[in-house]
């Protein structure tokens, strides 16, 4: 299955920097992606979407780029602060026959940590 | 709103027992849920898919006679790992999805880490 075995990579940042989290998603018939952020012992927590059908979303301090061409997901986010460090993931929603709505693979993941 | 819980937080439990996990939808009615396992430093791994009243769908290589689920209602959902070993150690995760009207949001809820000795 996917991502047995891995590790997470990591991505260190200064207070205020911006940050840019990378994903390459597999299914090129994934017509939904989520992007989630994960803290130690907690569940997923839903940070933004986009639709296969744009390129770019924007919401508070979090941006979202999707090039379907070479099947890769971003996530930017400005002035980061100490509070953004946990492990961030990208999900993409896969159509089921038998169940409309699909289900979400996700992808490996990423451990930001922000210095102060 | 869309709050999904998760009982219990923890549990700590012997080699050959068996564990049930409850998830929960509280202010939604959810007609699929989704049961994840995480490893530590490790993705979510979808186990299942589980809709209001029928059979729960397996991903390949989850044994369906070790995790089983019953969506014996439109807000519960239970995971019940039998016959625990220390290798079913790991942090379980459940989502769920409103009706048809939610599209494709899942809410996930906030996991159950397990513990066989």
């Amino acid at each position: 299955g996917e991502n047995v075995g891995l590790h997470l990579p990591t991505l260190s940042v200064q207070e205020g920097d911006n940050s840019i989290i990378n994903c390459a998603y597999s299914n090129s018939a994934s017509d939904y992606f989520i992007w989630y952020k994960q803290e130690s012992g907690k569940g997923p927590q839903f940070i933004i979407d986009i639709r296969s059908n744009m390129d770019k979303r924007q919401g508070q301090r979090v941006t979202v780029l999707l090039n379907k061409t070479v099947k890769h997901l971003s996530l930017q986010i400005a002035a980061t602060q100490p509070g953004d460090s946990a492990v961030y993931f990208c999900a993409e929603n896969i159509y089921m026959i038998y169940n409309q709505g699909g289900k979400l693979i996700f992808g490996q993941g990423t451990e930001l940590s922000v210095k102060p | 709103g869309a709050v999904v819980s998760q009982h219990p937080s923890w549990v700590i439990c012997k080699s050959g027992t068996s564990v049930k996990i409850e998830c929960r939808s509280l202010d939604f009615q959810a007609t699929t849920m989704f049961w994840y396992r995480q490893f530590p430093k490790q993705s979510l791994m979808l186990m299942a898919t589980s809709n209001e009243g029928s059979k729960a769908t397996y991903e390949q290589g989850v044994e369906k006679d070790k995790f089983l689920i019953n969506h014996a209602s439109l807000t519960l959902s239970t995971l019940t790992v039998t016959s625990a070993h220390p290798e079913d150690s790991s942090f379980y995760i459940c989502s769920a999805r409103p009706g048809a009207s939610g599209g494709n949001t899942q809410y996930f809820g906030p996991g159950t880490r397990l513990t066989v000795l």
